[in-house]
């Protein structure tokens, strides 16, 4: 199994481009995430998926949109991104299905720049 | 809503030395905690956690945890550390109002130093 996987690794963006940040699991996972991490502030919540088909707003979602594309894969996008928005992104999933708590599984990051 | 405070950025010890890395948390419901490690340039990883139960908790590489309700603790042990241990460590905490939605503290960089 590969786990978390994420893409791209590293990315330099200028003021006003948009991307998107892509997220896959083989886990079987119905709970999926987008995290921010800067120094200093751990990690932030930007958006989460508790199951396929929806979606929620985090701690810091200004800026960002998502899509949980099926039950494996879960995008990110940038539609105008800002300096404020360098960061590393992790996208995470767990098995949480209503009441049961359990680990979340982290995907490697990608870096993001924008100049 | 609940918070984490780990009360060092970073924590320099000797190798073979035993460390504490501390974690506070605050909510107003039960809690469920989490210990991950991050070392560089890669993604999380579990180190232990507290669902319920025992408020020892053993994790993975000689670490422990206790949960500790009175003083809103949950700190994390190992008795001797080595140089591979250097890394930064997140408590996270979750609640039966959050979803499994994680909050984490700011994170404590752990420096071993031979």
């Amino acid at each position: 199994n590969a786990g978390v996987t994420q893409t791209p690794k590293f990315q330099v963006l200028k003021t006003g481009q948009s991307m998107t940040l892509q997220c896959a699991q083989d886990m079987n996972h119905n709970s999926m995430y987008w995290y921010r991490q800067d120094p200093g502030m751990g990690l932030r919540l930007i958006y989460y998926s508790a199951s396929e088909g929806t979606t929620d707003k985090g701690e810091v979602p200004n800026g960002y949109n998502v899509s949980r594309l099926n039950k494996r894969e879960f995008s990110l996008r940038l539609e105008s991104a800002a300096p404020s928005q360098t960061s590393v992104y992790f996208c995470a999933s767990s098995d949480f299905a209503g009441g049961l708590f359990d680990e979340q599984f982290f995907g490697p990051g990608t870096r993001l720049t924008v100049l | 809503a609940q918070s984490v405070t780990q009360l060092d950025s970073q924590v320099p010890v000797f190798e073979e030395a035993p460390v504490e890395l501390r974690c506070n948390y605050s909510s107003s419901v039960s809690v469920y905690l989490f210990w991950y490690v991050q070392y560089p340039n890669q993604g999380l990883q579990l180190l232990l956690k507290y669902l319920s139960g025992s408020t020892l908790v053993k994790g993975i590489n000689g670490f422990e945890a206790e949960f500790n309700k009175s003083q809103t603790s949950f700190h994390l042990r190992k008795p001797s550390v080595h140089i591979s241990d250097t890394a930064e460590y997140f408590c996270a905490v979750t609640a039966n109002n959050a979803g499994n939605m994680l909050t984490f503290g700011g994170g404590t960089r752990l420096m071993v130093k031979p």
